[in-house]
């Protein structure tokens, strides 16, 4: 089974300063990786995947992250918080081997993220 | 682009009474997901469509939930006997064919369930 983990509930950073929000995985094989953000009272939008290649991924709004086998993480950075940054973050995991259950999306807690002005 | 639509965005039931959600995925995806949020955690897998087949369903899915997509179009997900325990945001999602389980999922804004 697949696990998710995300360290820090809650994570609070001034305008500008660098965003790094962690997530580590569980899996016998190195699944699928995301990064959705959530805004709320709302539904969930793709901020980045991994599924191959390049294990430094750059995705929307000035996010990237990068996958690194050796520490089973997938952390998220932007250099520069802006304001409209402030939002809940949820890194997930999907099994790439075929068979029951690799369509299905594990989900961490989520961050949320506050930006301070 | 229309995305994936909700309905209704909100409900506020009793407990005993039946709610049913609806769901249009993105048009030309045949994938369709249902998930569960409860406040302060992460979306849950309740199960999954490959056009009108119902292929996987969580333990989380009692036999009070039932969902269907009957022409592989739009989905509906029923709660009977509603408990307050079934208080969540039900996010329905989609996901085109092809590409194994890498494909990006698009999620829907999410229907509001608070069971009184």
């Amino acid at each position: 089974a697949q696990s998710v983990t995300q360290l820090g509930s809650h994570v609070s950073v001034s305008e500008g300063a660098l965003v790094l929000l962690r997530c580590n995985y569980s899996s016998s094989v190195p699944p699928y990786l995301f990064w959705y953000v959530q805004y709320p009272n709302q539904g969930l939008q793709l901020l980045l995947k991994y599924t191959t290649g390049a294990t430094l991924v750059k995705g929307i709004n000035g996010f990237e992250a990068e996958f690194k086998k050796s520490e089973t993480s997938f952390h998220l950075t932007k250099p520069s918080a802006h304001m409209s940054d402030a939002a809940e973050y949820f890194c997930a995991v999907s099994d790439r081997r075929p068979g029951a259950g690799s369509y299905q999306l594990t989900f961490g807690k989520g961050t949320k993220l506050s930006v301070i002005p | 682009d229309t995305g994936v639509s909700q309905d209704p965005r909100h409900k506020i039931t009793k407990r005993g009474q039946n709610v049913t959600f609806r769901c249009d995925p993105i048009s030309e995806h045949n994938r369709l997901y249902w998930y569960r949020q409860t406040l302060g955690q992460g979306p849950e897998f309740l199960t999954y469509f490959q056009n009108e087949a119902q292929l996987e369903k969580s333990r989380l899915l009692s036999d009070r939930f039932s969902a269907e997509r009957p022409k592989g179009s739009f989905s509906t997900l029923e709660i009977q006997r509603t408990e307050q325990g079934d208080s969540a945001m039900y996010l329905c999602a989609s996901s085109p064919s092809g590409g194994g389980s890498g494909n990006t999922i698009y999620f829907g804004e999410g229907s509001w369930l608070t069971v009184v």
